[in-house]
């Protein structure tokens, strides 16, 4: 089983929808996880942290669910502007990942059509 | 601020040459990674530097690589004898001494013919 696992997509939806992405991964040690956003040809950027409790920012709501080892991002009111690839990372553990770097999935790409 | 600064942002060579990849993390952050992101796969760790010692090597993928932080700040990634398989962007990431955020540059895309 791969370390992070995410549906490459392409998820095709329109402006204003509700998409959601789960990420699983293995490793049960794991201890940080995050979301980043890749537009084309650019660098990872942080979208947001993920926290046990779940956490909200706008219109994106991040959850983890250490019990069936998964992480979720759901993007409300989708815009033009999220089109981009959506990675997850995680972070810690006692196998890669253990010295701070961090173990992406090979991301879930999602286009917002007008 | 200033974020982290990588050259060249491209790179092409031939097949059996060197090349050195050079990355500026932000300044005062201690921790900084090399990561290699190829086409159709997901980035990929390569090492991690801590101040200038590299605690985890482990993602190198054969001895041609290497890499060395000078001063805790700029680092270079050096390929040695370049193969085609090589091709991909090399990204650069720091952090401060929590290693929780890390801050990506823009990455130096290197083709191999």
């Amino acid at each position: 089983r791969k370390e992070v696992e995410q549906d490459p997509g392409p998820f095709n939806v329109p402006e204003g929808a509700t998409v959601a992405f789960n990420c699983t991964y293995s490793n049960s040690a794991s201890q940080s996880f995050f979301w980043y956003r890749q537009d084309c040809r650019k660098e990872p950027k942080l979208l947001m942290s993920v926290y046990s409790s779940g956490n909200e920012d706008g219109r994106f709501t991040a959850q983890l669910n250490r019990a069936s080892q998964y992480i979720s991002l759901l993007i409300r009111d989708s815009k033009l502007s999220d089109s981009a690839t959506y990675l997850c990372a995680l972070q810690g553990g006692n196998y890669g990942g253990s010295q701070g770097n961090l173990i992406f999935g090979k991301g879930t790409k999602l286009s917002v059509k007008p | 601020g200033a974020g982290v600064s990588q050259s060249p942002s491209n790179k092409v060579t031939e097949k059996g040459k060197d090349v050195e990849l050079r990355c500026d993390p932000i300044s005062g952050h201690t921790a900084l990674y090399w990561y290699r992101q190829s086409l159709g796969q997901g980035l990929e760790f390569l090492i991690y530097f801590q101040g200038n010692s590299a605690p985890d090597k482990s993602g190198l993928p054969s001895d041609r690589f290497s890499a060395e932080r000078t001063g805790g700040s700029v680092s270079t990634l050096t390929i040695q004898r370049t193969q085609q398989e090589d091709s991909a962007v090399y990204l650069c990431a720091s952090s401060s001494w929590d290693r929780k955020t890390q801050y990506f540059g823009p990455g130096t895309r290197l083709l191999v013919l």
